[in-house]
């Protein structure tokens, strides 16, 4: 079946810090890959997605590749903020194969000090 | 504001009693997903309706129900309810033929 493993947390950052938190995946199809955030108290956003081999996905200044070749997405961002601070989700969708469910990773917080 | 509503956003009840929760998806979209979100299990598909119809089946105990009425809100219906069913109900919806799903702010359930 599918899955997706992430990077484990927690993770703590100073602002202005490089950020990256690794994503890879195992499915039978052609998945679509997302990046989903949950800020303290409340529902999960779309950060990003990805919906084929090689597409990037970009948002808010984080960014993740769609890697075939090493099964990864992985979410970067150049410069984090204290307004970062989350639980970040990876999650991938074999909608194409009719399987429209989400698969997540299973979260990472992030803590961004000042 | 993702337009997927969820109410209520808090739920205390007791062990063996039933509850039912609520979800009216974005406009126009078909399609209406239930996921559950514990600190053990993480966050777990639970069931997808659409257009009224059940199209998918996750982890869903026996105990837990739902359905989608003709104006496409959905209820989760959770009976029986054990210490374990403590969790963050979540709802999205996604357009017809469309895979990204957009989630409500969830529902907080906590049984004692």
């Amino acid at each position: 079946g599918n899955s997706v493993t992430q990077m484990e947390g927690p993770v703590t950052l100073s602002e202005e810090a490089f950020l990256t938190i690794n994503c890879t995946y195992t499915a039978t199809g052609y998945p679509s890959l997302f990046w989903y955030v949950q800020y303290p108290g409340e529902g999960l956003q779309l950060l990003l997605k990805a919906t084929k081999a090689d597409d990037k996905g970009s948002n808010k200044g984080f960014e993740a590749t769609y890697r075939k070749e090493t099964t990864s997405f992985h979410l970067e961002k150049g410069s984090v903020q204290v307004s970062d601070s989350a639980v970040y989700f990876c999650a991938l969708s074999d909608w194409g194969f009719g399987n429209e469910k989400l698969t997540f990773g299973t979260g990472t917080r992030l803590t961004i000090i000042p | 504001d993702s337009g997927v509503t969820q109410t209520p956003k808090h739920l205390i009840t007791a062990t063996g009693q039933r509850v039912t929760l609520r979800c009216s998806p974005r406009s126009g979209d078909l399609s209406v997903y239930w996921y559950q979100q514990s600190l053990d299990q993480g966050l777990q598909f639970l069931i997808q309706y659409y257009n009224g119809e059940e199209r998918a089946k996750g982890n869903i105990l026996e105990r837990f129900s739902a359905q989608q009425f003709p104006d496409l809100h959905s209820e989760l219906n959770l009976s029986s309810l054990e210490l374990g069913d403590s969790a963050l109900y979540f709802c999205a919806s996604s357009q017809d033929g469309g895979e990204t799903q957009y989630f409500g702010p969830g529902t907080r359930l906590l049984v004692l």
